[in-house]
């Protein structure tokens, strides 16, 4: 069946520091690839989407790009801010299917 | 501005008693609505899946007596959970796919806390 993989958390980074998160998947077919993002005490928000391979997602400095050959979606930011402390969710969906998230992986930015 | 709005945010009640949290999708109709329970420093895990004029799909392990779920309305959805126990105690967030793309819209989420 479908399934999201996130690397381990809780990550800890200095402010200005660089971020990866890494996301592996697998699925039958095509899927459309997410990052969701959590902030404390809210509900989740799409961040970044891409729905095909070779596809590049980007917003508010993050990027995340669709590697077919690697199944693998992984979330970068080139300089964090204490500002991007939240739950990070990878996820999924295909065209017969529900989006799966991945376990989530939690980001504390210090100043 | 929000798309999916649930009410209420939070909400403490005691044992036995049943509470309904409503999920609203405010600008478009969403023929599905996805039930989500989260845990503390956890995944989402899907409940159920709200189906305007019908019953809900149920994800295994779920219990349907417990979690009663009613979409009445392409605008609406409810979830009520029905003599709440404090293990019940949790984060219940619902979802709507505007577009049918899997990019989901989420509420706000609603904290329940059972004493």
């Amino acid at each position: 069946g479908n399934s999201v993989t996130q690397m381990e958390g809780p990550v800890t980074l200095s402010e200005e520091a660089f971020l990866t998160i890494n996301c592996t998947y697998t699925a039958t077919g095509y899927p459309s690839l997410f990052w969701y993002v959590q902030y404390p005490g809210e509900g989740l928000q799409l961040l970044l989407k891409a729905t095909k391979a070779d596809d590049k997602g980007s917003n508010k400095g993050f990027e995340a790009t669709y590697r077919k050959e690697t199944t693998s979606f992984h979330l970068e930011k080139g300089s964090v801010q204490v500002s991007d402390s939240a739950v990070y969710f990878c996820a999924l969906k295909t065209s017969y299917d529900k989006v799966i998230f991945g376990p989530g992986t939690s980001l504390s930015v210090i100043p | 501005g929000a798309v999916v709005s649930q009410h209420p945010s939070w909400v403490i009640c005691k044992s036995g008693t049943s509470v309904k949290i409503e999920c609203r999708s405010l600008d478009f109709q969403a023929t599905t609505m996805f039930w989500y329970r989260q845990f503390p420093k956890q995944s989402l895990m899907l409940m159920a899946t709200s189906n305007e004029g019908s019953k809900a799909t149920y994800e295994q392990g779920v219990e349907k007596d417990k979690f009663l779920i009613n979409h009445a309305s392409l605008t609406l959805s409810t979830l009520t959970v029905t003599s709440a126990h404090p293990e019940d105690s949790s984060f219940y967030i619902c979802s709507a796919d505007r577009s049918n793309t899997g990019e989901l819209f989420f509420g706000e989420g609603s904290r329940l806390t059972v004493l």
